[in-house]
């Protein structure tokens, strides 16, 4: 079982506001991932990281940004929150040697609603 | 470019039915291939995954099977129950990983 937590799980908050939201795991697992999931289901990565102080843009372009400065630690940070970041955030990890076969396990997500 | 398709939804089925979710892909090389679920409010859960072909992966009743001539992963089970009621999403993983657009089954009493 993939021991990996994301706070807050809900989070309902005013346009213009600074959030962050956290994710940590216990795994010591090397890569790292933040996923946006839209009401339609579909997963876009948004950011990942291969280790501490990596990181780097996913394939769906986003106004948020993420830091590694602990290995278990993979915060995502909107300065400015807008109704159009509401969705649920999914943060993933894995270990960094998988190739082909690397399995990346799942937190619980975040729901996040701008209003 | 690695893409994967799934069969498109909603999925609705009587429990105890034998349910069938169809997963085709186009990828480079031998690409590893999975099935993760994801329950109402939650995040995705790791269902049972395949590494090279004619492997089958299985888990609680759910099995699916490498199968690189037909390029498919089509997840099955035998006697599906309510609480199977969720998004299933297959996904492949060459240089990054791939997920179909997801699946949403529900399983009526």
């Amino acid at each position: 079982e993939a021991d990996i937590y994301q706070t807050p799980r809900y989070l309902v908050i005013g346009t213009g506001k600074k959030i962050t939201l956290e994710c940590s795991q216990t795994m010591g697992h090397d890569k790292m991932y933040w996923y946006q999931q839209d009401p339609g289901m579909e997963l876009h990565l948004i950011h990942y990281s291969y280790g501490v102080n990596s990181t780097e843009k996913g394939d769906l372009s986003s106004e948020s940004t993420v830091s590694r400065i602990r290995t278990e630690h993979f915060p995502l940070t909107l300065e400015s929150a807008r109704p159009s970041h509401t969705s649920q955030y999914l943060c993933a990890s894995s270990v960094a040697s998988g190739g082909y076969q690397e399995t990346q396990y799942f937190g619980p997500g975040t729901r996040l609603l701008v209003l | 470019g690695n893409s994967v398709t799934q069969m498109e939804g909603p999925v609705t089925l009587s429990e105890e039915a034998f349910l069938t979710i169809n997963c085709t892909y186009t990828a480079t090389g031998y690409p590893s291939l999975f099935w993760y679920v994801q329950y109402p409010g939650e995040g995705l859960q790791l269902l049972l995954k395949a590494t090279k072909a004619d492997d089958k992966g299985s888990n609680k009743g759910f099995e699916a099977t490498y199968r690189k001539e037909t390029t498919s992963f089509h997840l099955e089970k035998g006697s599906v129950q309510v609480s199977d009621s969720a998004v299933y999403f297959c996904a492949l993983r060459a240089q990054k990983l791939v997920f179909g657009q997801g699946t949403r089954l529900t399983i009526n009493p």
